[in-house]
C-alpha cells in the first residue's frame, strides 16, 4: 500500500490529453515540493517534473503537472503511442521524528488507445 | 557527464545478505544524498534509504529497519547498499539515485537485479 495515491492505470487516444492525480496528506504533498517520473518497461524512472510544476531540460511542454493542498496532478496533451509508460509521483515525507523519508505513489500505467 | 554505475545481477538464498555498490562519476560525491530504491517485478517504485555522503548520516524507510544498510566510501566514490535476511519477496531490482537532489539533480544507477530464490 504506497503513502500517496494515484489511479492504476489512464487510457485516452491519440493528440487527447489526459490527467493523472496523486493523492497524500498533509505530511508529504501538503508540506513538500512533487516530483513526477516516466517509466518505460527495463529502464529507469526519468523526471518529467520537479517542484510541483517545473520541467527539466529537455521535457516538452506537453507536460505540465500542478498541486494544490495535499494533492497533484500531471497533465499530458497531444498524446503520443511514444507517452505509453508508467508514470509515478513522489515527494519528501515529514511526518516521523526520526528524519524526512521519501514516498512514492503506487504508479499509473498510461494507455494510448 | 554524470554516471551511476551499479554492480551486477545477483542469486541469493533466502537469509543471505546481498551488498550492492553504486559508483559515482561527473560529480562531487558529497554534494547530494544518495538514494536507494526498489521495484519489485511488475509493481511500482519503493524508497530504501538515503545517506548523506558528507556526513555519512543516513535515514531508513521502516519496511526495512534492522535490515539495510547504507554507506558510502568517499575515497572511491562508490555507494553500497546492504540487505540482510533476504526472502523471496526481497527480489527486485535496486537502484541507486540522487532523487532530485536539491531540487533538479535527478540521476539513476541503471539498476541491480537481485533475486532470492532457495
Amino acid at each position: 500500500q504506497s503513502v500517496l495515491t494515484q489511479p492504476p492505470s489512464v487510457s485516452a487516444a491519440p493528440g487527447q490529453k489526459v490527467t493523472i492525480s496523486c493523492s497524500g496528506s498533509t505530511s508529504n504533498i501538503g508540506s513538500n515540493l512533487v516530483s513526477w517520473y516516466q517509466q518505460v518497461p527495463g529502464a529507469a524512472p526519468k523526471l518529467l517534473i520537479f517542484a510541483n510544476d517545473r520541467r527539466p531540460s529537455g521535457i516538452p511542454d506537453r507536460f505540465s503537472a500542478s498541486k494544490s493542498g495535499t494533492s497533484a496532478t500531471l497533465g499530458i496533451s497531444g498524446l503520443q503511442t511514444g507517452d505509453e509508460a508508467d508514470y509515478f509521483c513522489g515527494t519528501w515525507d515529514s511526518g516521523l521524528s526520526a528524519g524526512a523519508f521519501w514516498v512514492f505513489g503506487g504508479g499509473t500505467k498510461l494507455s494510448v488507445l | 557527464e554524470v554516471h551511476l554505475v551499479q554492480s551486477g545481477t545477483e542469486v541469493k538464498k533466502p537469509g543471505a545478505t546481498v551488498k550492492i555498490s553504486c559508483k559515482i562519476s561527473g560529480y562531487s560525491f558529497s554534494d547530494y544524498y544518495m538514494h536507494w530504491v526498489r521495484q519489485a517485478p511488475g509493481q511500482g517504485l519503493e524508497w530504501v534509504g538515503l545517506i548523506d555522503p558528507e556526513d555519512h548520516a543516513t535515514t531508513y524507510s521502516e519496511r526495512f529497519q534492522g535490515r539495510v544498510t547504507i554507506t558510502a566510501d568517499m575515497s572511491t566514490d562508490t555507494a553500497y547498499l546492504a540487505l540482510s535476511g533476504l526472502r523471496s519477496e526481497d527480489t527486485a531490482v535496486y537502484y541507486c539515485t540522487t532523487l532530485v537532489g536539491k531540487g533538479v539533480f535527478d540521476y539513476w544507477g541503471q539498476g541491480t537485479l537481485v533475486t532470492v530464490s532457495s
